[in-house]
């Protein structure tokens, strides 16, 4: 069976630091990962995705990930963090052999606090 | 652009109560879904619908119905509201389905206390 794990569930820097969210995926099969985006009271937003064509992704507002299939890894980064990056960061893995539909595999999540 | 539109943003229920929560999308995705998410918890299925008319059970369907008469709407009632669907619900749809890396658009949700 599929699952995700994201090692923190919070994790706090300074305006201008790295970001570091991790992210562990178990599959029996290539997988299908994405990495979504929630602000306070606002639905969930797509971030990036993982299409196998290359393995470092690029995403929105400067954040990328990393596919490592040796690690069974996907975490999400950013150089610089912003203010308005403070949200709660959602780690995914879609079971394409759902038999018809989207089924979607979330992790717990991980809230991000940026401060001045 | 509207994309998936929930209503209502919030609620609070005694139990025993019913209710139901409006979904509507105008991406003319044929698969919508209907998520709870719990306080440190991921999302979870609780129904899906792979187009009008039709529905089936995700992870934890107790407790809830839905219906699909039009592409556009998917409602999620509630019967007889417990404690323990206290939750945040979000629908969300995709234009696809059982295809990899097709991305899925939700609501903002609503959050849901019974008393």
């Amino acid at each position: 069976a599929q699952s995700v794990t994201q090692l923190d569930s919070h994790v706090s820097v300074s305006e201008g630091t790295p970001v570091l969210l991790r992210c562990n995926y178990s599959s029996s099969y290539s997988p299908s990962l994405f990495w979504y985006v929630q602000h306070p009271n606002k639905g969930l937003q797509l971030l990036l995705k993982y299409t196998s064509a290359a393995t470092l992704v690029k995403g929105i507002n400067g954040f990328e990930a990393e596919f490592k299939k040796s690690e069974t890894s996907f975490h999400l980064t950013k150089p610089s963090a912003h203010m308005s990056d403070a949200a709660e960061y959602f780690c995914v893995v879609s079971d394409t052999r759902s038999g018809g539909y989207n089924k979607l595999i979330f992790g717990a999540g991980t809230r991000l606090a940026v401060h001045p | 652009n509207a994309g998936v539109t929930q209503t209502p943003k919030f609620r609070i229920l005694k139990i025993g109560q019913s209710m139901t929560l409006q979904c509507t999308q105008d991406m003319n995705h044929n698969y919508m879904y209907w998520y709870r998410q719990d306080p440190g918890m991921g999302l979870k299925l609780i129904y899906y619908s792979v187009g009008a008319g039709i529905t089936d059970k995700g992870e934890v369907p107790n407790g809830y119905n839905v219906s699909r008469s039009t592409t556009e709407d998917f409602p999620l009632r509630l019967e007889l509201a417990a404690p323990s669907q206290t939750s945040v619900y979000f629908c969300a749809s995709t234009s696809k389905g059982g295809r990899p890396n097709t991305e899925a658009f939700f609501g903002q949700g609503t959050r849901l206390t019974v008393v």
